[in-house]
C-alpha cells in the first residue's frame, strides 16, 4: 500500500512559471514531511520540510503548503528556473522512523 | 567524511554472481535505510535499521537479498545469484532517528548485471 501518493509523474514548466507538485498521505500519525530534490547521478537531497503544526513554510522560491484536514501537502516552486529541472520526491515519517516516499515527479523547466 | 558514503560507486557483475554493496552512514546516526531506484523510477524501500531493534526487512524483494549492520554503523547489502532485473541504483540513507530530522542520502551504487 502506497503510504504517500504523489502527482504528477512529470511536469513541464516555462522559465519564470510556477511548478506545483502534490502529495497525499493516509497515516495521521506522520509528523514530518520533507521534500527531496534529486539531480541525475546524485542521491536525493533535502530541499525543504514541514511539520503538521504549520500550514505553510517558505524558503526562497520554494514553499510547502500543508492541509492537515485533507491530509495533503504540496510543493510550489516560484519563478521556476532551468536549474530546478530535477526529480522531486515528497516523503512522510513518524517520530524519525521509517521514511515513506512518493513516486517522484520529473520537473523540466524550459528556458 | 561528513556525509553518507557508499561503495563501490559502480559495479558491473555477471548474472549469477553475488555482490556486496557497502554503506558508511553519518557518525552517530542510529537509523539506516536501503532503497533501490530503477532507471527513471521512484525509491523502492528495501530495509530499515534503527538502533538495536530488529530491522524492518519488509521491502526486500526476494530471499536473494540480505543486509547487515555491524556495530550500529556500517551496513552491507548482499545480493546473491544476481539477475538482470537487479540492475538499478542502490541508495543508502541515514538519519539521527528522532523526530523532525531528515534522512541523508549517499550517492548510490549503480549495479549493472550482464
Amino acid at each position: 500500500q502506497q503510504q504517500v501518493k504523489q502527482s504528477p509523474q512529470s511536469l513541464i514548466v516555462q522559465k519564470g512559471g510556477i511548478s506545483i507538485i502534490n502529495c497525499a498521505y493516509e497515516n495521521t500519525a506522520f509528523d514530518y514531511f520533507p521534500w527531496y530534490q534529486q539531480f541525475p547521478g546524485k542521491g536525493p537531497a533535502l530541499l525543504i520540510a514541514i511539520r503538521p503544526d504549520v500550514s505553510e513554510k517558505k524558503e526562497g522560491r520554494f514553499t510547502i503548503s500543508f492541509n492537515k484536514s485533507a491530509k495533503q501537502f504540496s510543493l510550489h516552486i516560484m519563478d521556476s528556473q532551468p536549474g530546478d529541472s530535477a526529480t522531486y520526491f515528497c516523503a512522510a515519517s513518524k517520530g524519525g522512523n521509517q521514511f515513506y516516499f512518493g513516486t517522484g515527479t520529473s520537473l523540466t523547466v524550459i528556458p | 567524511g561528513a556525509g553518507v558514503s557508499q561503495s563501490p560507486s559502480n559495479k558491473v557483475t555477471e548474472k549469477g554472481k553475488d555482490v556486496e554493496l557497502r554503506c558508511d552512514p553519518i557518525s552517530g546516526h542510529t537509523a539506516l535505510y536501503w532503497y533501490r531506484q530503477s532507471l527513471g523510477q521512484g525509491l523502492e524501500f528495501l530495509i530499515y535499521f534503527q538502533g538495536n531493534s530488529a530491522p524492518d526487512k519488509s521491502g526486500l524483494p526476494s530471499d536473494r537479498f540480505s543486509a547487515e549492520r555491524t556495530g550500529g554503523s556500517v551496513s552491507t547489502l548482499t545480493i546473491q545469484r544476481t539477475q538482470q532485473e537487479d540492475s538499478a541504483v542502490y541508495l543508502c540513507a541515514s538519519s539521527p532517528g528522532h523526530a523532525n530530522t531528515e534522512a541523508f542520502f549517499g550517492q548510490g551504487t549503480r549495479l549493472t548485471v550482464v
